[in-house]
Protein backbone atom coordinates (compact mmCIF):
# COMPACT_ATOMS: atom_id res chain seq x y z
CA UNK A 1 0.00 0.00 0.00
CA UNK A 2 0.78 3.52 -0.36
CA UNK A 3 2.95 5.14 2.53
CA UNK A 4 1.98 8.64 4.16
CA UNK A 5 4.89 9.74 6.94
CA UNK A 6 4.26 12.12 9.73
CA UNK A 7 6.42 14.61 11.60
CA UNK A 8 7.32 14.76 14.23
CA UNK A 9 5.84 11.19 16.00
CA UNK A 10 6.22 13.20 19.33
CA UNK A 11 5.62 16.74 19.92
CA UNK A 12 5.55 18.12 23.75
CA UNK A 13 5.02 21.68 24.15
CA UNK A 14 3.97 24.98 26.56
CA UNK A 15 0.45 25.80 26.70
CA UNK A 16 0.64 28.94 24.25
CA UNK A 17 2.87 28.00 22.05
CA UNK A 18 1.74 26.52 18.30
CA UNK A 19 2.50 23.51 16.99
CA UNK A 20 3.25 22.52 13.71
CA UNK A 21 2.14 18.65 12.00
CA UNK A 22 3.37 17.74 8.72
CA UNK A 23 2.06 14.47 6.87
CA UNK A 24 3.49 13.49 3.20
CA UNK A 25 2.96 11.15 0.79
CA UNK A 26 5.99 9.58 -0.37
CA UNK A 27 5.16 7.48 -2.73
CA UNK A 28 1.66 9.24 -4.93
CA UNK A 29 -0.09 12.67 -5.13
CA UNK A 30 -2.61 12.70 -2.65
CA UNK A 31 -5.63 15.13 -4.34
CA UNK A 32 -7.09 15.13 -0.71
CA UNK A 33 -5.89 14.68 2.81
CA UNK A 34 -7.51 14.64 6.07
CA UNK A 35 -7.19 14.83 9.81
CA UNK A 36 -8.16 12.85 12.81
CA UNK A 37 -8.01 13.80 16.64
CA UNK A 38 -8.13 10.64 18.86
CA UNK A 39 -8.15 11.46 22.59
CA UNK A 40 -6.80 8.50 24.77
CA UNK A 41 -8.82 5.02 24.60
CA UNK A 42 -11.32 6.62 22.25
CA UNK A 43 -12.39 6.97 18.59
CA UNK A 44 -10.71 8.71 15.81
CA UNK A 45 -12.65 12.04 14.97
CA UNK A 46 -12.72 13.55 11.89
CA UNK A 47 -10.82 17.39 12.45
CA UNK A 48 -11.17 18.23 8.38
CA UNK A 49 -10.94 17.69 4.88
CA UNK A 50 -7.92 19.15 2.97
CA UNK A 51 -7.65 19.29 -1.12
CA UNK A 52 -4.40 20.83 -2.61
CA UNK A 53 -4.85 24.27 -3.34
CA UNK A 54 -7.76 25.69 -1.70
CA UNK A 55 -8.89 25.84 1.51
CA UNK A 56 -9.67 23.34 3.99
CA UNK A 57 -13.22 22.03 5.08
CA UNK A 58 -13.49 21.90 8.81
CA UNK A 59 -15.92 19.55 10.50
CA UNK A 60 -18.29 20.80 13.15
CA UNK A 61 -17.51 22.18 16.43
CA UNK A 62 -13.65 22.37 15.15
CA UNK A 63 -12.39 26.10 15.36
CA UNK A 64 -10.30 26.84 11.84
CA UNK A 65 -8.89 29.62 13.88
CA UNK A 66 -6.98 27.26 16.08
CA UNK A 67 -6.52 24.47 13.62
CA UNK A 68 -4.89 25.54 10.72
CA UNK A 69 -4.52 23.49 7.72
CA UNK A 70 -2.46 24.44 4.60
CA UNK A 71 -2.31 21.93 1.96
CA UNK A 72 0.22 23.50 -0.45
CA UNK A 73 1.41 20.53 -2.47
CA UNK A 74 0.25 17.15 -3.98
CA UNK A 75 2.39 15.43 -1.21
CA UNK A 76 2.42 17.90 1.87
CA UNK A 77 -0.61 18.89 4.08
CA UNK A 78 0.47 21.08 7.49
CA UNK A 79 -1.94 20.99 10.41
CA UNK A 80 -0.87 24.27 13.04
CA UNK A 81 -2.06 23.79 16.44
CA UNK A 82 -2.22 27.71 17.50
CA UNK A 83 -2.00 28.80 20.97
CA UNK A 84 -1.86 25.36 22.64
CA UNK A 85 -3.58 24.37 25.51
CA UNK A 86 -3.93 21.07 27.31
CA UNK A 87 -6.62 19.92 26.56
CA UNK A 88 -5.07 20.21 22.79
CA UNK A 89 -3.52 16.90 24.28
CA UNK A 90 -4.34 14.36 21.52
CA UNK A 91 -3.13 11.43 18.92
CA UNK A 92 -3.23 13.67 15.59
CA UNK A 93 -3.57 11.41 12.34
CA UNK A 94 -3.34 12.18 8.77
CA UNK A 95 -4.79 10.10 5.92
CA UNK A 96 -4.35 10.61 2.72
CA UNK A 97 -6.09 9.18 -0.97
CA UNK A 98 -5.94 9.98 -4.10
CA UNK A 99 -9.63 10.20 -6.85
CA UNK A 100 -8.41 7.32 -9.13
CA UNK A 101 -7.55 4.77 -6.02
CA UNK A 102 -9.62 2.14 -5.89
CA UNK A 103 -12.27 2.03 -3.10
CA UNK A 104 -10.84 6.20 -2.27
CA UNK A 105 -9.08 4.27 0.22
CA UNK A 106 -7.39 6.45 2.79
CA UNK A 107 -3.68 5.67 3.88
CA UNK A 108 -3.20 6.42 7.42
CA UNK A 109 -0.01 8.32 8.75
CA UNK A 110 1.91 7.09 11.72
CA UNK A 111 0.81 9.67 14.03
CA UNK A 112 1.44 12.93 15.95
CA UNK A 113 1.37 12.78 19.45
CA UNK A 114 0.79 16.15 21.45
CA UNK A 115 0.98 16.95 24.66
CA UNK A 116 0.62 19.96 26.16
CA UNK A 117 1.98 21.03 29.61
CA UNK B 1 -25.69 13.26 10.87
CA UNK B 2 -24.08 9.19 10.12
CA UNK B 3 -23.56 7.59 13.12
CA UNK B 4 -21.59 4.34 13.46
CA UNK B 5 -21.97 1.98 16.57
CA UNK B 6 -20.37 -0.93 17.42
CA UNK B 7 -20.34 -3.32 20.03
CA UNK B 8 -19.07 -4.64 22.13
CA UNK B 9 -16.77 -2.06 22.84
CA UNK B 10 -14.85 -4.24 25.20
CA UNK B 11 -14.14 -8.48 24.41
CA UNK B 12 -11.98 -10.37 26.32
CA UNK B 13 -11.49 -14.15 25.04
CA UNK B 14 -9.68 -17.27 25.08
CA UNK B 15 -7.06 -18.10 22.49
CA UNK B 16 -9.24 -20.97 20.09
CA UNK B 17 -12.80 -19.64 20.80
CA UNK B 18 -15.02 -17.74 17.94
CA UNK B 19 -16.38 -14.33 18.52
CA UNK B 20 -18.30 -11.25 15.76
CA UNK B 21 -17.86 -7.11 16.48
CA UNK B 22 -21.39 -5.61 15.01
CA UNK B 23 -20.62 -2.34 13.37
CA UNK B 24 -24.31 -0.21 12.78
CA UNK B 25 -24.34 2.91 10.86
CA UNK B 26 -27.40 5.05 10.63
CA UNK B 27 -27.70 6.45 6.86
CA UNK B 28 -26.91 4.83 3.52
CA UNK B 29 -23.67 4.45 2.38
CA UNK B 30 -21.24 2.98 -0.07
CA UNK B 31 -17.99 2.16 1.51
CA UNK B 32 -17.63 0.35 5.17
CA UNK B 33 -14.21 0.18 6.41
CA UNK B 34 -12.37 -2.35 9.27
CA UNK B 35 -8.97 -1.40 10.89
CA UNK B 36 -6.73 -2.14 13.78
CA UNK B 37 -4.90 -0.55 15.81
CA UNK B 38 -2.32 -1.55 18.00
CA UNK B 39 -1.82 0.26 21.06
CA UNK B 40 -0.01 3.61 20.46
CA UNK B 41 0.35 3.11 16.57
CA UNK B 42 -2.16 4.46 13.46
CA UNK B 43 -4.70 2.49 11.62
CA UNK B 44 -4.02 -0.60 9.46
CA UNK B 45 -6.44 -0.95 6.75
CA UNK B 46 -8.28 -4.57 7.05
CA UNK B 47 -11.09 -5.16 5.00
CA UNK B 48 -13.15 -2.29 2.36
CA UNK B 49 -16.72 -3.87 2.08
CA UNK B 50 -18.40 -1.96 -0.85
CA UNK B 51 -21.47 -3.99 -1.46
CA UNK B 52 -24.50 -6.13 -0.03
CA UNK B 53 -24.00 -9.55 0.77
CA UNK B 54 -19.70 -8.75 0.17
CA UNK B 55 -17.77 -10.98 2.41
CA UNK B 56 -13.69 -10.86 2.57
CA UNK B 57 -11.74 -13.17 4.74
CA UNK B 58 -8.17 -12.73 5.49
CA UNK B 59 -6.46 -15.57 8.02
CA UNK B 60 -8.44 -15.99 11.07
CA UNK B 61 -10.80 -12.37 10.28
CA UNK B 62 -14.09 -12.69 7.94
CA UNK B 63 -15.69 -9.41 7.28
CA UNK B 64 -19.64 -9.22 6.41
CA UNK B 65 -21.85 -6.38 5.19
CA UNK B 66 -25.43 -6.02 5.28
CA UNK B 67 -26.46 -2.53 3.62
CA UNK B 68 -30.06 -2.90 3.80
CA UNK B 69 -29.54 -3.82 7.62
CA UNK B 70 -26.72 -0.94 7.66
CA UNK B 71 -24.98 -3.79 9.76
CA UNK B 72 -21.40 -5.47 9.18
CA UNK B 73 -19.85 -7.85 11.12
CA UNK B 74 -16.22 -9.34 12.29
CA UNK B 75 -16.02 -12.55 12.66
CA UNK B 76 -12.40 -13.64 14.50
CA UNK B 77 -12.00 -17.66 13.95
CA UNK B 78 -9.91 -19.63 16.58
CA UNK B 79 -8.78 -16.32 18.31
CA UNK B 80 -4.91 -16.26 18.78
CA UNK B 81 -3.17 -13.92 21.08
CA UNK B 82 -1.11 -11.45 18.13
CA UNK B 83 -4.87 -10.18 17.12
CA UNK B 84 -5.23 -8.88 21.22
CA UNK B 85 -5.82 -5.19 19.69
CA UNK B 86 -8.29 -2.30 18.73
CA UNK B 87 -11.09 -2.74 16.04
CA UNK B 88 -12.83 0.02 14.17
CA UNK B 89 -15.24 0.25 11.52
CA UNK B 90 -15.62 3.27 9.61
CA UNK B 91 -18.38 4.53 6.92
CA UNK B 92 -18.00 7.18 3.92
CA UNK B 93 -20.62 8.83 3.31
CA UNK B 94 -19.92 8.96 -0.57
CA UNK B 95 -19.78 11.23 -3.59
CA UNK B 96 -16.31 11.82 -3.62
CA UNK B 97 -13.48 11.58 -1.20
CA UNK B 98 -14.87 11.62 2.27
CA UNK B 99 -13.68 11.73 5.30
CA UNK B 100 -14.55 8.61 7.65
CA UNK B 101 -16.89 8.53 10.36
CA UNK B 102 -15.74 5.60 13.00
CA UNK B 103 -17.19 3.83 15.29
CA UNK B 104 -15.57 3.58 19.20
CA UNK B 105 -14.08 0.52 18.73
CA UNK B 106 -13.75 -2.34 19.91
CA UNK B 107 -10.92 -3.35 22.62
CA UNK B 108 -10.31 -6.84 21.82
CA UNK B 109 -7.94 -8.65 24.59
CA UNK B 110 -6.90 -12.80 23.89
CA UNK B 111 -5.40 -14.34 26.72
CA UNK B 112 -3.91 -17.36 25.71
Amino acid sequence: GAVVSQHPSRVICKSGTSVKIECRSLDFQATTMFWYRQFPKQSLMLMATSNEGSKATYEQGVEKDKFLINHASLTLSTLTVTSAHPEDSSFYICSATFLKLAYNEQFFGPGTRLTVL
Amino acid sequence: ELKVEQNPLFLSMQEGKNYTIYCNYSTTSDRLYWYRQDPGKSLESLFVLLSNGAVKQEGRLMASLDTKARLSTLHITAAVHDLSATYFCAVRLGGGADGLTFGKGTHLIIQP
